[in-house]
């Protein structure tokens, strides 16, 4: 089934450990997506990427990183984790950057960092 | 700043209709996107409006006016499947998505 993987489904980290969250397309969408999501706030862009070899920083970057290497993948690293950073991870892919499509999730990556 | 604004929190009784608002504030507008989230998944499209008007799908219709910066989702007939978080986001002058912190829906039966 055509859609976007998230790996791992949730993980429990000790702070100050690095960590990288995994998301992979096969929809050949061009730009893919990280947000943050926290109770009683909207979903917030951490970083974006509009094509591959491209990304960008988005409203909360602080603290991750992403790479795009190729079409499919997007990873996100936490390069020294800290308890703010707890939070539900969504990867999101559109075909591309502008337009009406819409984007599309994965599943999700549930962080708790003690 | 950018801003959405949505009810935190509805209930509405099965089979009956309910209208989720949205008011948004941003720089420039490409579009206004509706989301469906249901707890502990991921976010699924419902709706999208870019010009002034009522979009139908089914029992969801979505409205825009740009004029005053507003919209709403209608749900009609509701089941109880319908239990769900809704998420209105924008997208600005800089195709950037904007999102609201969601509207969480209670269906009573």
């Amino acid at each position: 089934i055509a859609g976007i993987t998230q790996a791992p489904t949730s993980q429990i980290l000790a702070a100050g450990r690095r960590m990288t969250l995994r998301c992979t397309q096969d929809m050949r969408h061009n730009a893919m997506y990280w947000y943050r999501q926290d109770l009683g706030l909207g979903l917030r862009l951490i970083h974006y990427s509009n094509t591959a070899g491209t990304t960008g920083k988005g409203e909360v970057p602080d603290g991750y990183s992403v790479s795009r290497a190729n079409t499919d993948d997007f990873p996100l690293t936490l390069a020294s984790a800290v308890p703010s950073q707890t939070s539900v991870y969504f990867c999101a892919s559109s075909p591309q950057g502008e337009g009406n499509q819409p984007q599309h999730f994965g599943d999700g990556t549930r962080l708790s960092i003690l | 700043g950018q801003n959405i604004d949505q009810p935190t929190e509805m209930t509405a009784t099965e089979g009956a209709i309910v209208q989720i608002n949205c008011t948004y504030q941003t720089s420039g507008f490409n579009g206004l996107f509706w989301y469906q989230q249901h707890a502990g998944e991921a976010p699924t499209f419902l709706s999208y409006n870019v010009l002034d008007g009522l979009e139908e799908k089914g029992r969801f219709s979505s409205f825009l006016s740009r004029s005053k910066g507003y919209s709403y989702l209608l749900l009609k007939e509701l089941q109880m499947k319908d239990s769900a978080s809704y998420l209105c986001a924008v997208r600005d002058g800089n195709y950037q998505l904007i999102w609201g912190a969601g509207t969480k829906l209670i269906i009573k039966p």
